[in-house]
């Protein structure tokens, strides 16, 4: 079946730790994406892919990073400069930048 | 400059209708409607797209004026299943089909 996985579901980590959030895809889409969810918000744009090799900073960057050395993986660390790292992050692909995006079922990152 | 979506929220009895809208201060190139049920992911449901063309599910209908960069989509005869938030999202014309998502409106099904 095709479609995009992320792991883990949950994740814990202690304030100053990175941490790494996987997203692999089977859709053969070239175009991938990591948004942040917060409690009752919209999703937020952290981080956009459109070829292998290439991204660009989302609406709220400061604090991750991403890296697109495969068509299939999208992984983003969320580093200790992240003021408040707690939050559901979400990662989606598509075709391209303009068609509908297809979402993972997300991570739930909880910072102690 | 993110979409405002109204309202905010909206209860609904099985089988009334309903209308989400979502504006935009600047020129839009397409409207992107996605539906979300409590912790879970976002599912498509359409895009709308400058000059008339839509994809999306056979079920769902909406509308986009291009002219007041709005766009409207019409949930009628509701059923239990509609319940969760729905988000429009949006790609302004001359940007890198960078999508920007709205708050949400929440959409409560009752029998």
């Amino acid at each position: 079946d095709g479609g995009i996985t992320q792991s883990p579901k949950y994740l814990f980590r202690k304030e100053g730790q990175n941490v790494t959030l996987s997203c692999e895809q089977n859709l053969n889409h070239d175009a991938m994406y990591w948004y942040r969810q917060d409690p009752g918000q919209g999703l937020r744009l952290i981080y956009y892919s459109q070829i292998v090799n290439d991204f660009q900073k989302g609406d709220i960057a400061e604090g991750y990073s991403v890296s697109r050395e495969k068509k299939e993986s999208f992984p983003l660390t969320v580093t200790s400069a992240q003021k408040n790292p707690t939050a559901f992050y979400l990662c989606a692909s598509s075709t391209t930048g303009y068609n509908e995006q297809f979402f993972g079922p997300g991570t739930r990152l909880t910072v102690l | 400059q993110q979409p405002v979506q109204s309202p905010q929220a909206v209860i609904l009895r099985e089988g009334e209708d309903a209308v989400i809208n979502c504006s935009s201060s600047k020129a839009l190139y397409s409207v992107h409607w996605y539906r979300q049920k409590h912790g879970e992911a976002p599912v498509f449901l359409m895009i709308l797209l400058k000059g008339g063309e839509q994809k999306g599910h056979e079920k769902i209908s909406a509308s986009f004026n291009e002219k007041k960069q709005q766009s409207s989509l019409y949930l009628t005869a509701s059923q239990l299943s509609y319940s969760g938030t729905y988000f429009c999202g949006t790609i302004h014309t001359g940007t890198a089909s960078k999508l920007t998502f709205g708050t949400g409106t929440r959409l409560q099904v009752t029998l």
